[in-house]
């Protein structure tokens, strides 16, 4: 069965320092989302694209995140530099058209659990 | 701003209970409704969708209900089984974009 794949699955960094988060959707999904779950809380979208471009980034804190996904298939997520509160579990999910309110299901890869100390 | 709120936040359970597990959110303009599970330190394995249009939709022992114009809905669990020891997260689509807006979850064990 197709996944999401998500790497790494751990990550322990410094404040200020770079991270980055990669994700592979399945085959063929138009559509990538990024979400961020804090402990105890409900994931919450970061960033959704559409092939190569971006739909929705209203939640995703420019001055240091960035996203990208160029040739429309994979993406990266970028924070820099990464503060005490980015400590959280960064969730990536795709869907295969991503049109509002189809009947459509949103498969989510295992997350990557940032640690900023 | 659409809210999603589950009560309760944690619950535990013998095996071989039927459960119900709560989610209401505050806007009732949605397109449909689904039901997650997450296990510890993991992703998201979707259980069940329902389309704003329906009442309810099943799977296996599960079955989830939507009244929408009371903004709420159950996952109803038969016979519950240590295995179906998870968080689950209820989650809301409204609007352009394909934006979910979750709740923050219940915690579920199921005790031997």
């Amino acid at each position: 069965e197709a996944e999401v794949a998500q790497s790494p699955r751990y990550k322990i960094t410094e404040k200020s320092q770079a991270v980055a988060f990669w994700c592979d959707p399945i085959s063929g999904h138009a559509t990538l989302y990024w979400y961020r779950q804090i402990l105890g809380q409900g994931p919450e979208l970061l960033v959704q694209f559409q092939d190569e471009s971006v739909v929705d980034d209203s939640q995703l804190p420019k001055d240091r995140f960035s996203a990208e996904r160029l040739k429309g298939v994979d993406s990266t997520l970028k924070i820099q530099p990464a503060e005490l509160g980015d400590s959280a579990m960064y969730l990536c999910a795709s869907s295969f058209l991503g049109l509002a309110g189809a009947r459509e299901t949103q498969y989510f890869g295992p997350g990557t659990r940032l640690l900023v100390l | 701003k659409q809210e999603v709120t589950q009560i309760p936040a944690a619950l535990s359970v013998p095996e071989g209970e039927n459960l119900v597990l709560n989610c209401s959110f505050t806007d009732s303009a949605i397109y449909n409704l689904q039901w997650f599970r997450q296990d510890p330190g993991k992703g998201l394995t979707s259980l069940l969708l329902i389309q704003s249009s329906q009442r309810e939709q099943t799977s296996g022992r599960l079955n989830a209900s939507l009244d929408k114009s009371s903004g709420r809905s159950t996952l109803y669990i038969a016979a519950s089984q240590p295995g179906d020891s998870a968080t689950y997260l209820c989650a809301v689509l409204k609007g352009g974009g394909n934006k979910l807006t979750f709740g923050t979850g219940t915690q579920l064990k199921v005790e031997l």
